[in-house]
């Protein structure tokens, strides 16, 4: 009955480096998403992904981020050329459907670009 | 666009005091509502929800929280907090098919 789960715990990298977040959702659920969560700024939605249905990429600050999911289960979030502003803690989060609303998080990766 | 406020960015409260958290949104259809909350080094994990019916619904630990369609609002109450309600509280609402949404958060600490 594992959770959902995400590494590395903690990245640190350098300004103008790519970086690959992992997510493995609770097997079974269809709907995963990405978060960012920085200090004081609670919980910013990025992408969104639904079984095979395009990704819900809205939530995408830049085009330095993108995300994929493969096999409707583990998902990468990778942001290219980071930036300090970049900085955070990404946060994953798998539910059985979209429409059910319950949203099980996992621990996050704190990102800090130095 | 849908969005969330919580008014309370860090609450202090000494332990047994009342606590009330507030939440309003900007929907004017349909929505789901929650409150998670977030222990120190802990995970996000739901609090309670809120998807119809009684519009007071109870969660875990105590908390309960309203449902005020007149007023878009969702606050969150606990008669009697303890220590172990040191925690950060978001609120989060999801209108028919669209993506939940997060408030910014609202940290209390709660004085032994």
């Amino acid at each position: 009955g594992a959770g959902v789960s995400q590494s590395p715990s903690n990245k640190v990298t350098e300004k103008g480096k790519d970086v690959e977040l992992r997510c493995d959702p609770i097997s079974g659920h269809t709907a995963l998403y990405w978060y960012r969560q920085s200090l004081g700024q609670g919980l910013e939605f990025l992408i969104y992904f639904q079984g095979n249905s395009a990704p819900d990429k809205s939530g995408l600050p830049s085009d330095r981020f993108s995300a994929e999911r493969t096999g409707g289960s583990v998902s990468t979030l990778t942001i290219q050329r980071t930036q300090q502003e970049d900085s955070a803690v990404y946060l994953c989060a798998s539910s059985k459907t979209r429409s059910s609303g319950v949203q099980y998080f996992g621990p996050g990766t704190r990102l800090t670009v130095t | 666009a849908q969005s969330v406020s919580q008014h309370n960015h860090h609450v202090i409260l000494s332990e047994a005091a009342s606590l009330e958290l507030g939440c309003n949104y900007s929907y004017g259809g349909t929505v789901n509502l929650f409150w998670y909350v977030q222990y120190p080094g802990q995970h996000l994990q739901l609090l309670l929800k809120y998807f119809s019916g009684d519009p007071l619904v109870k969660g875990i630990k105590g908390f309960e929280a309203e449902f005020i369609k007149s007023k878009f609002s969702f606050n969150l109450r606990k008669p009697s907090v303890q220590w172990s309600d040191t925690a950060e509280y978001f609120c989060a609402v999801n209108a028919g098919n669209n993506d939940m949404r997060f408030g910014a958060g609202t940290r209390l600490t709660v004085k032994p």
